[in-house]
């Protein structure tokens, strides 16, 4: 079946430092969606992109759609401690009414 | 608007026992789901609906059971709990599944142990 994977796992960043994470289907998607999971809580859609190539930005926050469609990344530009939690990423594929989380990345920043 | 509600927060189980959680989304949403998040791990698709009386299977449906008589409510029932369904259950609701342009509305979650 469909398996969305995401990299790394884990980060620790200095108060500062930027943040990549990346998302990786293996198959060819329609669409993805991005949300954040702060500690305890639960996820909050940030965003959805549709085309293929397509960057969306929000504030210190860049999306990215993969040409092929099968990956993405999203980049924190000079993170802050309110960065901290999980960000997944979710893939929906055509003629499908459900998405597929990926696996996760944890970021923690360092004061 | 209250969003998306789910009943109860926390729930302890003995092996065996049965139990309903509660959802209800009040956004008049089509598409609801049913997530479960094992400690420290992403959202794995239990069951989900496109509308009333519409449901099908996620990813790790066993052990579960839905069903979808309003637009508003989606209880997740579980017969015969094992410590395997520890974790944490999060409903969602949107107005289009994986069609348009709008993100998924969680509930805050059910925390359910089994011991």
């Amino acid at each position: 079946g469909q398996q969305v994977m995401q990299i790394p796992q884990y980060q620790h960043v200095q108060e500062g430092e930027d943040f990549t994470t990346y998302c990786n289907s293996s198959t060819t998607l329609s669409n993805i969606q991005w949300y954040k999971q702060r500690p305890g809580g639960h996820p909050v859609f940030l965003i959805q992109l549709v085309k293929s190539g397509e960057v969306k930005k929000q504030k210190r926050l860049t999306f990215q759609f993969g040409e092929a469609k099968k990956n993405s990344s999203l980049h924190i530009t000079a993170t802050q401690t309110t960065d901290v939690g999980t960000y997944f990423c979710a893939g929906g594929t055509s003629g499908t009414y459900k998405y597929i989380f990926g696996t996760g990345t944890r970021l923690k920043v360092l004061a | 608007n209250a969003g998306v509600t789910q009943t109860p927060k926390f729930r302890i189980l003995k092996i065996g026992q049965s139990m309903t959680l509660q959802c209800t989304q009040d956004m008049n949403h089509n598409y609801m789901y049913w997530y479960r998040q094992d400690p420290g791990m992403g959202l794995k698709l239990i069951y989900y609906s496109v509308g009333a009386g519409i449901t099908d299977k996620g990813e790790v449906p066993n052990g579960y059971n839905v069903s979808r008589s309003t637009t508003e409510d989606f209880p997740l029932r579980l017969e015969l709990a094992a410590p395997s369904q520890t974790s944490v259950y999060f409903c969602a609701s949107s107005l289009s599944g994986a069609r348009v342009r709008d993100g998924y509305t969680f509930g805050s979650g059910t925390r359910l142990t089994v011991v």
